[in-house]
Protein backbone atom coordinates (compact mmCIF):
# COMPACT_ATOMS: atom_id res chain seq x y z
CA UNK A 1 0.00 0.00 0.00
CA UNK A 2 1.12 3.30 -0.82
CA UNK A 3 1.74 5.81 1.88
CA UNK A 4 -0.02 8.54 -0.02
CA UNK A 5 -3.31 8.04 -2.02
CA UNK A 6 -4.81 10.21 -4.43
CA UNK A 7 -7.24 9.88 -7.69
CA UNK A 8 -5.12 10.42 -10.55
CA UNK A 9 -8.26 11.40 -12.52
CA UNK A 10 -9.08 13.09 -15.27
CA UNK A 11 -11.36 15.91 -13.30
CA UNK A 12 -13.56 17.98 -16.06
CA UNK A 13 -15.88 20.51 -14.71
CA UNK A 14 -17.10 23.52 -16.33
CA UNK A 15 -15.85 26.80 -15.55
CA UNK A 16 -17.27 28.45 -12.05
CA UNK A 17 -17.45 24.87 -10.47
CA UNK A 18 -16.46 24.01 -6.94
CA UNK A 19 -13.85 21.26 -7.16
CA UNK A 20 -12.80 18.91 -5.14
CA UNK A 21 -9.59 17.17 -4.58
CA UNK A 22 -8.29 14.41 -1.79
CA UNK A 23 -5.90 12.64 -0.99
CA UNK A 24 -5.50 9.91 1.98
CA UNK A 25 -2.39 8.53 3.95
CA UNK A 26 -1.18 5.79 6.15
CA UNK A 27 1.37 7.74 7.92
CA UNK A 28 0.79 8.97 10.99
CA UNK A 29 4.25 10.98 11.20
CA UNK A 30 3.61 13.14 8.82
CA UNK A 31 3.54 16.47 10.17
CA UNK A 32 3.05 19.31 7.23
CA UNK A 33 0.73 19.01 3.95
CA UNK A 34 1.18 20.71 0.72
CA UNK A 35 -0.43 21.21 -2.32
CA UNK A 36 1.51 21.50 -5.45
CA UNK A 37 0.34 22.45 -8.95
CA UNK A 38 1.97 21.46 -12.40
CA UNK A 39 1.33 22.88 -15.50
CA UNK A 40 1.89 20.37 -18.46
CA UNK A 41 5.66 19.82 -19.03
CA UNK A 42 6.51 22.40 -16.12
CA UNK A 43 8.11 21.55 -12.57
CA UNK A 44 5.44 21.18 -9.89
CA UNK A 45 4.94 24.50 -8.11
CA UNK A 46 3.73 24.61 -4.28
CA UNK A 47 0.62 26.55 -4.04
CA UNK A 48 -0.41 26.32 -0.22
CA UNK A 49 0.36 24.51 2.75
CA UNK A 50 -0.93 23.46 5.97
CA UNK A 51 0.24 21.92 9.53
CA UNK A 52 -2.60 21.37 12.09
CA UNK A 53 -6.18 19.83 11.31
CA UNK A 54 -8.48 22.69 10.15
CA UNK A 55 -8.93 25.10 6.96
CA UNK A 56 -6.66 27.30 5.68
CA UNK A 57 -7.62 29.73 3.07
CA UNK A 58 -6.06 31.83 0.46
CA UNK A 59 -8.01 33.47 -2.22
CA UNK A 60 -10.07 31.02 -4.34
CA UNK A 61 -8.15 27.65 -2.97
CA UNK A 62 -9.08 26.06 0.88
CA UNK A 63 -7.27 23.40 2.26
CA UNK A 64 -8.30 21.24 4.77
CA UNK A 65 -6.80 18.48 6.97
CA UNK A 66 -8.51 15.87 9.08
CA UNK A 67 -5.55 13.81 10.75
CA UNK A 68 -8.30 12.08 12.91
CA UNK A 69 -9.05 10.48 9.57
CA UNK A 70 -5.76 10.78 7.84
CA UNK A 71 -7.41 12.53 4.57
CA UNK A 72 -6.84 16.08 3.19
CA UNK A 73 -8.92 18.31 0.54
CA UNK A 74 -8.26 21.04 -1.71
CA UNK A 75 -11.16 23.19 -2.71
CA UNK A 76 -11.39 25.39 -5.19
CA UNK A 77 -14.02 27.90 -5.97
CA UNK A 78 -15.09 29.82 -9.20
CA UNK A 79 -12.76 27.28 -11.21
CA UNK A 80 -11.25 29.07 -13.93
CA UNK A 81 -9.39 27.41 -17.45
CA UNK A 82 -6.24 28.83 -16.20
CA UNK A 83 -6.57 26.53 -12.54
CA UNK A 84 -6.31 23.31 -15.51
CA UNK A 85 -3.55 21.38 -14.36
CA UNK A 86 -2.16 18.27 -12.33
CA UNK A 87 -2.49 18.90 -8.40
CA UNK A 88 -0.04 17.38 -6.47
CA UNK A 89 -0.54 16.55 -2.97
CA UNK A 90 2.62 16.09 -0.32
CA UNK A 91 3.40 15.59 2.81
CA UNK A 92 6.35 15.79 5.07
CA UNK A 93 8.28 14.22 8.36
CA UNK A 94 11.53 15.44 9.73
CA UNK A 95 14.02 12.55 9.73
CA UNK A 96 17.04 12.23 11.07
CA UNK A 97 18.21 13.30 7.39
CA UNK A 98 15.89 16.34 7.43
CA UNK A 99 12.68 17.25 5.63
CA UNK A 100 11.45 14.47 2.87
CA UNK A 101 8.19 14.48 0.67
CA UNK A 102 5.74 12.23 -0.24
CA UNK A 103 3.55 13.00 -3.02
CA UNK A 104 0.57 11.58 -4.07
CA UNK A 105 0.50 10.69 -7.79
CA UNK A 106 -1.57 13.89 -8.66
CA UNK A 107 -4.91 14.37 -10.03
CA UNK A 108 -5.47 15.79 -13.55
CA UNK A 109 -7.74 18.83 -13.91
CA UNK A 110 -9.46 20.42 -16.60
CA UNK A 111 -11.87 23.25 -16.34
CA UNK A 112 -13.74 24.02 -19.07
CA UNK A 113 -15.24 27.40 -21.08
CA UNK B 1 16.71 34.71 -9.90
CA UNK B 2 16.62 32.30 -12.84
CA UNK B 3 15.34 29.77 -10.75
CA UNK B 4 16.77 25.83 -11.24
CA UNK B 5 18.49 25.16 -13.81
CA UNK B 6 18.32 21.67 -15.91
CA UNK B 7 19.83 20.42 -19.13
CA UNK B 8 19.24 18.73 -21.05
CA UNK B 9 15.64 19.41 -21.29
CA UNK B 10 15.02 16.44 -23.43
CA UNK B 11 17.16 13.24 -23.68
CA UNK B 12 16.88 10.58 -26.36
CA UNK B 13 19.43 7.69 -26.00
CA UNK B 14 19.63 3.98 -26.84
CA UNK B 15 19.89 0.95 -23.94
CA UNK B 16 23.11 0.61 -23.00
CA UNK B 17 23.98 4.27 -23.10
CA UNK B 18 25.56 6.15 -20.48
CA UNK B 19 23.25 9.30 -19.58
CA UNK B 20 23.98 12.23 -17.25
CA UNK B 21 21.65 14.51 -16.06
CA UNK B 22 22.59 17.96 -14.94
CA UNK B 23 20.90 20.52 -12.39
CA UNK B 24 21.97 24.42 -11.21
CA UNK B 25 20.34 24.83 -7.67
CA UNK B 26 19.13 28.22 -7.14
CA UNK B 27 21.76 30.62 -5.31
CA UNK B 28 21.81 30.32 -1.63
CA UNK B 29 19.48 27.18 -1.49
CA UNK B 30 21.59 24.47 0.82
CA UNK B 31 19.51 21.61 -0.09
CA UNK B 32 19.09 19.83 -3.08
CA UNK B 33 16.58 16.79 -4.72
CA UNK B 34 16.60 14.47 -7.50
CA UNK B 35 12.86 13.32 -8.43
CA UNK B 36 11.37 10.91 -11.24
CA UNK B 37 8.41 11.29 -12.56
CA UNK B 38 5.95 8.59 -14.59
CA UNK B 39 2.36 8.08 -15.26
CA UNK B 40 2.17 4.95 -13.08
CA UNK B 41 4.60 5.42 -9.58
CA UNK B 42 4.13 9.72 -9.83
CA UNK B 43 6.98 11.71 -8.39
CA UNK B 44 9.25 9.65 -6.23
CA UNK B 45 12.55 10.98 -4.86
CA UNK B 46 15.70 9.49 -5.89
CA UNK B 47 18.24 11.24 -3.89
CA UNK B 48 18.73 14.28 -0.90
CA UNK B 49 21.74 16.18 -0.76
CA UNK B 50 21.97 18.78 2.20
CA UNK B 51 25.22 21.13 2.20
CA UNK B 52 26.45 18.96 -0.85
CA UNK B 53 25.98 16.20 1.51
CA UNK B 54 23.87 12.99 0.37
CA UNK B 55 21.76 12.44 3.37
CA UNK B 56 19.32 10.08 1.97
CA UNK B 57 19.73 7.78 -1.14
CA UNK B 58 17.20 5.32 -0.63
CA UNK B 59 15.31 6.30 -3.01
CA UNK B 60 17.90 5.16 -5.51
CA UNK B 61 16.20 1.92 -7.85
CA UNK B 62 20.13 0.80 -8.46
CA UNK B 63 23.71 0.77 -8.59
CA UNK B 64 23.31 1.57 -12.03
CA UNK B 65 22.06 5.33 -10.57
CA UNK B 66 24.57 7.60 -8.90
CA UNK B 67 24.33 11.31 -8.18
CA UNK B 68 26.83 14.05 -7.13
CA UNK B 69 27.24 17.31 -5.62
CA UNK B 70 30.31 18.40 -6.21
CA UNK B 71 29.94 22.05 -4.76
CA UNK B 72 26.59 24.01 -4.14
CA UNK B 73 26.14 25.27 -7.54
CA UNK B 74 25.92 22.04 -9.22
CA UNK B 75 24.96 18.23 -9.40
CA UNK B 76 24.72 15.37 -11.69
CA UNK B 77 22.75 11.98 -12.25
CA UNK B 78 24.25 9.77 -13.79
CA UNK B 79 22.60 5.89 -15.44
CA UNK B 80 25.13 3.67 -16.60
CA UNK B 81 23.79 1.42 -18.63
CA UNK B 82 20.44 3.33 -18.96
CA UNK B 83 17.71 0.77 -19.25
CA UNK B 84 14.09 1.33 -21.61
CA UNK B 85 12.51 1.64 -17.75
CA UNK B 86 14.47 4.54 -16.69
CA UNK B 87 12.29 6.42 -19.09
CA UNK B 88 10.55 9.00 -16.91
CA UNK B 89 10.94 12.90 -16.64
CA UNK B 90 13.80 13.41 -14.07
CA UNK B 91 13.40 16.76 -11.68
CA UNK B 92 15.88 18.53 -10.08
CA UNK B 93 14.61 20.87 -7.09
CA UNK B 94 16.55 22.93 -4.18
CA UNK B 95 15.47 24.49 -0.84
CA UNK B 96 16.69 26.68 1.65
CA UNK B 97 16.52 24.47 4.86
CA UNK B 98 17.29 26.46 7.96
CA UNK B 99 17.13 23.69 10.47
CA UNK B 100 14.14 22.82 12.34
CA UNK B 101 11.28 20.69 11.19
CA UNK B 102 9.08 23.17 9.34
CA UNK B 103 8.01 23.56 5.88
CA UNK B 104 10.92 24.08 3.21
CA UNK B 105 9.44 24.96 0.23
CA UNK B 106 11.19 23.03 -2.58
CA UNK B 107 11.70 24.72 -6.15
CA UNK B 108 11.25 22.52 -8.74
CA UNK B 109 13.10 22.58 -12.66
CA UNK B 110 11.60 22.32 -15.91
CA UNK B 111 12.92 18.44 -15.68
CA UNK B 112 14.72 16.32 -18.28
CA UNK B 113 12.35 14.55 -20.31
CA UNK B 114 14.40 10.86 -20.67
CA UNK B 115 13.74 8.40 -23.19
CA UNK B 116 15.59 5.01 -23.44
CA UNK B 117 15.07 3.23 -26.50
Amino acid sequence: QKEVEQDPGPLSVPEGAIVSLNCTYSNSAFQYFMWYRQYSRKGPELLMYTYSSGNKEDGRFTAQVDKSSKYISLFIRDSQPSDSATYLCAMSRFTGGGNKLTFGTGTQLKVEL
Amino acid sequence: DAGVIQSPRHEVTEMGQEVTLRCKPISGHNSLFWYRQTMMRGLELLIYFNNNVPIDDSGMPEDRFSAKMPNASFSTLKIQPSEPRDSAVYFCASSLEAGGTGVHEQYFGPGTRLTVT
